[in-house]
């Protein structure tokens, strides 16, 4: 069963307007939550993370909120870009401590378009 | 700046063939990971290392083993490649105690006929 999921498989919106990325879990030990963006034919890179004691973390253009009683979170990029066009991951950690690894969703294709 | 290469960019290899496929990171990172990426399914973790010699079945562990003799090189070994075996696979690197964000390699894309 898939513990963390991004239903929606793809996002367009016009460059300058908001993109609301969104995602969902249901292991409730998850304590940390990560965005990775992807590239075609290269490796994700980390964009932005929420600790569960958080609601909100801003970095720029980037802002992820955590609703932890919904077991929701989502990533708004703006003004959004073409070159953020891209594959968007969310990964979950439920472990902390030495040995932590993350748990993906299957990814939102973003298209930006000019 | 953490640096994670994989051994090649693009591979074609037959069905039955042994594929081994390497990373290695510069960094000192205790904690390496495998995953694959296909479309419509995300990133699924093969195997992790949490330290040399160290190793762990991720999700999807049939049909792969791992070798991590060395602290900064971690291998992914295909024993008999079979064609639901093409994939791009990333492998990943962690600190440990600092944090949890994992780094990627660029990824090699594997295709067996």
């Amino acid at each position: 069963d898939q513990q963390v999921k991004q239903n929606s498989p793809s996002l367009s919106v016009q460059e300058g307007r908001i993109s609301i990325l969104n995602c969902d879990y249901t292991n409730s030990m998850f304590d940390y939550f990560l965005w990775y963006k992807k590239y075609p034919a290269e490796g994700p890179t980390f964009l932005i993370s929420i600790s569960s004691i958080k609601d909100k973390n801003e970095d720029g253009r980037f802002t992820v909120f955590l609703n932890k009683s919904a077991k929701h979170l989502s990533l708004h990029i703006v003004p959004s870009q073409p070159g953020d066009s891209a594959v968007y991951f969310c990964a979950a950690s439920a472990t902390t401590g030495a040995n932590s690894k993350l748990t993906f969703g299957k990814g939102i294709t973003l298209s930006v378009r000019p | 700046d953490v640096k994670v290469t994989q051994s090649s960019r693009y591979l074609v290899k037959r069905t039955g063939e042994k594929v081994f496929l390497e990373c290695v990171q510069d960094m000192d990172h205790e904690n390496m990971f495998w995953y694959r990426q296909d479309p419509g399914l995300g990133l699924r973790l093969i195997y992790f290392s949490y330290d040399v010699k160290m190793k762990e079945k991720g999700d999807i562990p049939e049909g792969y083993s791992v070798s991590r003799e060395k602290k900064e090189r971690f291998s992914l070994i295909l024993e008999s490649a079979s064609t639901n075996q093409t994939s791009m696979y990333l492998c990943a690197t962690r600190k440990r105690y600092r944090g949890y964000e994992q780094y990627f390699g660029p990824g090699t894309r594997l295709t067996v006929t």
